[in-house]
């Protein structure tokens, strides 16, 4: 089955410690996107990656550090840097260039919570 | 600032009756617009979209409806089932960028359809 896959779907962590969430996806999407939401919020763009290799900042970027270095992976850092950690982490991919119908497909989630 | 607007964070109504969700944005840049549904602790779905070059876009028993003028858009449900309770975002675009879709999200509105 084709899909994307998010582990672990719960983690707990220390202040202090960065911790890396994990997103593959086997659709062969070149994009892939990572998302926060927190209670009142919606969907906050973290980081996303057209390609492989390359990847931006989305609107609330620090704190969290991604690399692309396959087009199946796009691991989320959380480090001790970003001051409100505690939330339900979403990654998602998409069709780049030919896509015209701008549908994100999701994972089921991370929720990450410090102790 | 919140450039899509879902100003009911929750609504009820009768199995059977109509849901109607709405949603406001104010960047005159997006061009495709988007509805999630997500169930807790889950990733959200993709449920039906609209380019703004239509004002409406029907599948089964769900209909999306653009106000351009307004910067307006509403998801119709009907008729409303007991699956369909979920927190329902809507999303917007300002059209590919020849290699991803950034999608900016609502904050999301809690539908109830009560027996």
């Amino acid at each position: 089955d084709g899909g994307i896959t998010q582990s672990p779907k719960y983690l707990f962590r220390k202040e202090g410690q960065n911790v890396t969430l994990s997103c593959e996806q086997n659709l062969n999407h070149d994009a892939m996107y990572w998302y926060r939401q927190d209670p009142g919020q919606g969907l906050r763009l973290i980081y996303y990656s057209q390609i492989v290799n390359d990847f931006q900042k989305g609107d609330i970027a620090e704190g969290y550090s991604v690399s692309r270095e396959k087009k199946e992976s796009f691991p989320l850092t959380v480090t001790s840097a970003q001051k409100n950690p505690t939330a339900f982490y979403l990654c998602a991919s998409s069709v780049a260039g030919t896509s015209v119908t701008g549908e994100l497909f999701f994972g089921e989630g991370s929720r990450l919570t410090v102790l | 600032d919140q450039q899509v607007k879902q100003n009911s964070p929750s609504l009820s109504v009768q199995e059977g009756r109509i849901s109607i969700l709405n949603c406001d944005y104010t960047n005159s840049m997006f061009d495709y617009f988007l509805w999630y549904k997500k169930y807790p602790a889950e990733g959200p779905t993709f449920l039906i979209s609209i380019s703004s070059i239509k004002d409406k876009n029907e599948d089964g028993r769900f209909t999306v409806f653009l106000n351009k003028s307004a910067k307006h858009l509403s998801l119709h449900i009907v008729p409303s089932q007991p699956g369909d309770s979920a927190v329902y975002f809507c999303a917007a675009s300002a059209g590919i960028t020849g290699g991803g879709n950034k999608l900016t999200f609502g904050t999301g509105t809690q539908l109830k359809v009560e027996l």
